[in-house]
């Protein structure tokens, strides 16, 4: 399995700021992904962070409002931009061990938007 | 597109009872299959999944899972519930020709009565 972090852990932040988590692997990942959790719900892919590449969005999600950066195999951040309370929410992020087909998920950070 | 549909969103079973939970996938192609839980203020753990090969797989805790392709199926089981079961289980699908990103079902919350 992969060992996967994510910093912070949690935050409360006011509206109209912006929040940047990180996420940390402990062994190369071509892909990573960002995933949305909103209260009492079920999760959402937000985007698809390759090395070298920009990231891929899914329908609903903007690079403007949620930058992805991926500087290396090992490493991504998330920014949730411009917050309002809807987005209020927990941000995961995950990567599959190479070679294989199953992904591994950071604790998630989770955000408070006042 | 795919979709993962998990039939009801809470579960009660008492302590010592058979935990069954339902997932149904829709799509022509069959998917890699996922089973993840959630404790509370935690990440995602998987639970166990299905690639190809037997159709049976068992996972940690005790849990297995049952790939029906003719039912587009994989539910949950496990035959007697502890009280550390109490979570949150998410099954998901994701296709390698995709990426292997995952999408999930709207998860069903397990409260175990003593």
């Amino acid at each position: 399995s992969a060992v996967i972090s994510q910093k912070p852990s949690r935050d409360i932040c006011q509206r109209g700021t912006s929040l940047t988590i990180q996420c940390q692997v402990d062994s190369q990942v071509t892909m990573m992904f960002w995933y949305r959790q909103q209260p009492g719900q079920s999760l959402t892919l937000i985007a698809t962070a390759n090395q070298g590449s920009e990231a891929t969005y899914e329908s609903g999600f903007v690079i403007d409002k949620f930058p992805i950066s991926r500087p290396n195999l090992t490493f991504s951040t998330l920014t949730v931009s411009n917050m309002s309370p809807e987005d209020s929410s927990i941000y995961l992020c995950s990567g599959p061990v190479e070679g294989t087909d199953t992904q591994y998920f950071g604790p998630g950070t989770r955000l408070t938007v006042l | 597109a795919q979709s993962v549909t998990q039939l009801g969103s809470h579960v009660s079973v008492s302590e010592g009872a058979l935990v069954l939970l339902r997932c149904n996938y829709s799509s022509s192609v069959p998917p890699y299959l996922f089973w993840y839980v959630q404790y509370p203020n935690q990440g995602l753990q998987l639970l166990l999944k299905y690639t190809t090969g037997a159709t049976l797989v068992k996972g940690i805790n005790g849990f297995e899972a049952e790939f029906k392709k003719s039912e587009t199926s994989f539910h949950l089981t496990k035959p007697s519930a502890h009280m550390s079961d109490a979570a949150e289980y998410f099954c998901a699908v994701s296709y390698p020709a995709a990426g292997n990103k995952l999408t999930f079902g709207g998860g069903t919350r397990v409260l175990v009565k003593p």
